[in-house]
């Protein structure tokens, strides 16, 4: 057990629809980055927040948006479903300090299984 | 912009014995860090063993081991005495480091499934 949660665990939703994933990130730390992993792939990197800012995002069109909230915890929104964004999405969460090449485990939950039919 | 490759879609060896797992990589940056990670069927990514691009000795951890050649861009994953538990899915990982208070995104390859057999 990492300490980060996801939920929900499983979520089937319809071609055009919304859907918020949240993730709660381990206590202490203040970075989360969501990743979408397709079937038989890699993990891909979406956006990382830290302290409540989005900090780097990847090739995902604007339609996947975050929020990260005071307690550190995250959201990942995805608006106007497409059947190609069925897949595994991961939340890791570390800790960084601000002036510092810190480079700390990111530690993973077990992700949000969202199939878009 | 960096890219890993991972050439063994799939592995198998037997429990006791010892596999090798390979991964290259595409950069031109001179400091990073590189990563194996497992993922067993309960989806949840493990961090198995981490490699600083700039420390020229290999890391090990317990019974996993990696072989950095810095040069030729590739780090391979050592398992030894390999256990029923290791049966996963296994992703090398790059990560240049980012210096404005957070931490840089992870670039994972396809990965290898890994299966160990009794």
């Amino acid at each position: 057990e990492t300490g980060v949660t996801q939920s929900p665990t499983h979520l089937i939703k319809t071609r055009g629809q919304q859907v918020t994933l949240r993730c709660s990130s381990q206590s202490g730390h203040n970075t989360v980055s969501w990743y979408q992993q397709a079937l038989g792939q890699g993990p891909q990197f979406i956006f990382q927040y830290y302290r409540e800012e989005e900090n780097g995002r990847g090739n995902f069109p604007p339609r996947f948006s975050g929020l990260q909230f005071p307690n550190y915890s995250s959201e990942l929104n995805v608006n106007a479903l497409e059947l190609d964004d069925s897949a595994l999405y991961l939340c890791a969460s570390s800790s960084s300090q601000a002036g510092e090449t810190l480079n700390t485990e990111a530690f993973f939950g077990q992700g949000t299984r969202l199939t878009v039919v | 912009a960096q890219t890993v490759t991972q050439s063994q879609p799939e592995m198998s060896v037997q429990e006791a014995e010892t596999v090798t797992l390979s991964c290259t990589y595409d950069t031109s940056e001179n400091n990073y860090y590189l990563f194996w990670y497992k993922q067993p069927p309960s989806r949840q990514m493990i961090l198995v063993i981490r490699q600083e691009a700039y420390k020229q000795q290999n890391a090990t951890e317990n019974r996993f081991s990696v072989n950095f050649q810095k040069a030729a861009k590739s780090f391979s994953l050592k398992i030894s005495d390999s256990q029923l538990g290791d049966t996963a899915m296994y992703f090398c990982a790059f990560m240049k480091p980012y210096y404005g208070g957070s931490q840089g995104n992870l670039i994972f390859g396809k990965g290898t499934k890994l299966s160990v057999k009794p």
